[in-house]
């Protein structure tokens, strides 16, 4: 399995312009969450999906941000427009709840916007 | 709604000691729980999980963990502690795998030599 993949995993863009965030999740899962890394803020869960399906969106923080998952095997992150203090490490993770294994995150894309 | 606490933003042991990190959880029915290790630069790794059962989880790396309901605690231990440990440690609870999960603000372990 090669697990939850992620791309890119670096981005440096310039303020105002559109970023998008790529995720493969492992095949199976049936969940996929993104979440944001920052030294202020730590670990936040932006958004998550059951079987394709957004449950809880109350973590992306202003309309700039959406995620879609189009169908089972891929998800986007978009930031549009792009400011300097989108500038962390997201993460993109995956898990089944028909088994009790763990969550399965990514390597992370690393955003800095300029 | 659940929430975690890792009381301790850093910890330096001395190579081949012990080490015990602190995990508190808020949750009112039996919680899954969860560490993670991220080195510098490096996505999150599953240590281990207790979902049920066996109260005392083995995982990887020689890591353990005791879940204790009373306490409200998952506090992650290793007896001899290696310089590559060196990394920080997120505990995180959830109330289904396919539900968010929430970790802690980590804690920080530096090894010494």
């Amino acid at each position: 399995d090669a697990g939850v993949i992620q791309s890119p995993r670096h981005e440096v863009t310039e303020m105002g312009q559109e970023v998008t965030l790529r995720c493969k999740p492992i095949s199976g899962h049936n969940s996929l969450f993104w979440y944001r890394q920052t030294m202020m803020r730590g670990l936040e869960l932006l958004i998550y999906f059951n079987n394709n399906v957004p449950i809880d969106d109350s973590g992306m923080p202003e309309d700039r941000f959406s995620a879609k998952m189009p169908n089972a095997s891929f998800s986007t992150l978009k930031i549009q427009p792009s400011e300097p203090r989108d500038s962390a490490v997201y993460f993109c993770a995956s898990s089944s709840s028909r088994r009790t294994g763990g969550y399965t995150f990514g390597s992370g894309t690393r955003l800095t916007v300029v | 709604a659940q929430s975690v606490t890792q009381p301790d933003i850093h910890i330096t042991v001395s190579e081949g000691a012990s080490l015990e990190l602190r995990c508190n959880y808020s949750y009112g029915a039996t919680p899954y729980l969860f560490w993670y290790v991220q080195s510098p630069g490096q996505g999150l790794q599953l240590l281990l999980k207790y979902f049920s059962g066996d109260t005392l989880v083995q995982g990887i790396k020689g890591f353990e963990a005791e879940f204790k309901r009373s306490q409200s605690s998952f506090n992650l231990r290793k007896p001899s502690v290696h310089w590559s440990d060196a990394a920080e440690y997120f505990c995180a609870v959830t109330t289904g795998t396919a539900s968010k999960l929430t970790f802690g603000t980590g804690t920080r372990l530096q090894v010494t030599l």
